[in-house]
């Protein structure tokens, strides 16, 4: 059974500071991995997808990728009160996507 | 370039009813997903098209669910008759291999069975 989780929060930061959400996935033959934001009564978009170890900048957003401890992550910088909302974390893996909950972030004017 | 587009965007029916649900990937995209999102979690796969062939479809349950995507573009997901745990939120998503496989998601359909 291949698995992302992530914690559910909610994540509360003030607005400004850094925010980290966290994702651990099971199937070391993942290849690829996403990171989707989804407002309330929303589909999610798609904001960051990283492929190989290492981090990926694109903005205020930076993805991390560790393949050898099967970990994601993804930091916002600078947080607006508009980045409130669930963060879901996706591997793709044979043609499939598994997706974690979603963390839900509260950023805080 | 327009998104995925999915009609309609709330469906309320009575139980036993049958419901159906339509999906126009992003134009070029081969692949077409259905998924299924409950509340305060994250979408589940119901089945995955490769152009008009349903190449995975083993979380579908196939008593009350159908899907056909004719001529390999739009597609549409079927329920009958409904029950009251289908309610949820489904999703279509498209995405095309030329492309690092990022996958796209359409608005969504709210359906509620009473």
């Amino acid at each position: 059974q291949k698995e992302v989780e992530q914690n559910s929060g909610p994540l509360s930061v003030p607005e400004g500071a850094i925010a980290s959400l966290n994702c651990t996935y099971s199937d070391r033959g993942s290849q690829s991995f996403f990171w989707y934001r989804q407002y309330s009564g929303k589909s999610p978009e798609l904001i960051m997808s990283i492929y190989s170890n290492g981090d990926k900048e694109d903005g205020r957003f930076t993805a991390q990728l560790n393949k050898a401890s099967q970990y994601v992550s993804l930091l916002i910088r600078d947080s607006q009160p508009s980045d409130s909302a669930t963060y879901l974390c996706a591997s793709f893996y044979g043609q499939n996507f598994v997706f974690g909950p979603g963390t839900r972030l509260s950023v805080l004017p | 370039e327009a998104g995925v587009v999915q009609s309609p965007r709330y469906k309320i029916i009575e139980k036993k009813q049958p419901v159906a649900f339509w999906c126009n990937p992003i134009s070029g995209h081969n692949t077409l997903y259905w998924y299924l999102q409950n509340l305060g979690q994250g979408p589940e796969l119901l089945i995955r098209y490769e152009n008009e062939e349903a190449v995975d479809d083993s979380q579908l349950p196939k008593d009350r669910f159908s899907a056909e995507r004719l001529k390999g573009v739009d597609s549409t997901l079927k329920i009958q008759p409904a029950e009251l745990g289908d309610s949820a939120v489904y999703l279509c998503a498209s995405s095309s291999s030329g492309n690092r496989n990022e996958q796209f998601f359409g608005p969504g359909t709210r359906l509620t069975v009473l």
